[in-house]
């Protein structure tokens, strides 16, 4: 059975940072690219970074990009997503997601198994 | 960046009645389109994968259509748990990205 654990969420202030894994199993991780979405509270869902199986190629939404960095332990089957220079707009809950598909074109294909999320609030 | 739009917002269906959603892609997304259903508290579901196809486990009363810009997701008969909203989602822009729909919800009439 797939299973995705997400982990790390809290309250952090502007301008900090927090690390988020997603710790999973029942599957071959390896072979799995990976995403990040998320969701502001009462919003809709917003992709925010992706990663192929090997960890070689990664994408990030404009709203993140030189702030959030993905990253995979397949050793370890965890994704995580480390968020720096955090900002109130990025408040919500965020899941992370596998690939339907195995292989070279995984990172192109929709997203069949979420974790139940995270949530991530940043207040002072 | 591809932006996807959905219609109506909000649909008022009856239980036991045909429920239709639309979904519009700013450029052609070919077929990579998906459809999630998501409950209040719950993470996304995947519904349809490359327009027209159930995932695994999804129930016959779910169709997909569609490809190029123009997709819709039917329930052909509404069952209570099947209130809820629903996203569009195209996967054919890499990089850089994903985009979703704003989504659909589907409440009791």
């Amino acid at each position: 059975e797939v299973q995705l654990l997400e982990s790390g969420g809290g309250l952090v202030q502007p301008g900090g940072s927090l690390r988020l894994s997603c710790a999973a199993s029942g599957f071959t991780f390896s072979s799995y690219a990976m995403s990040w979405v998320r969701q502001a509270p009462g919003k809709g869902l917003e992709w925010v970074s992706a990663i192929s199986g090997s960890g070689g190629s990664t994408y990030y939404a404009d709203s993140v990009k030189g702030r959030f960095t993905i990253s995979r332990d397949n050793s370890k089957n965890t994704l995580y997503l480390q968020m720096n220079s955090l900002r109130a707009e990025d408040t919500a809950v965020y899941y992370c997601a596998k690939s339907r598909v195995s292989g070279s074109s995984s990172i192109r294909q929709a997203r069949d198994y979420w974790g139940q999320g995270t949530l991530v609030t940043v207040s002072s | 960046e591809i932006v996807m739009t959905q219609s109506p917002a909000t649909l008022s269906v009856s239980p036991g009645e045909r429920a239709t959603l639309s979904c519009r892609a700013s450029q052609s997304v070919s077929s990579n389109l998906a459809w999630y259903q998501q409950k209040p508290g719950q993470a996304p579901r995947l519904l349809i994968y490359g327009a027209s196809t159930r995932a695994t486990g999804i129930p016959a009363r779910f169709s997909g259509s569609g490809s190029g810009t123009e997709f819709t997701l039917t329930i052909s008969s509404l069952q209570s748990e099947d209130f809820a909203v629903y996203y569009c989602q195209q996967y054919n822009n890499w990089p850089p990205g994903v985009t979703f729909g704003p989504g659909t919800k589907v409440d009791i009439k």
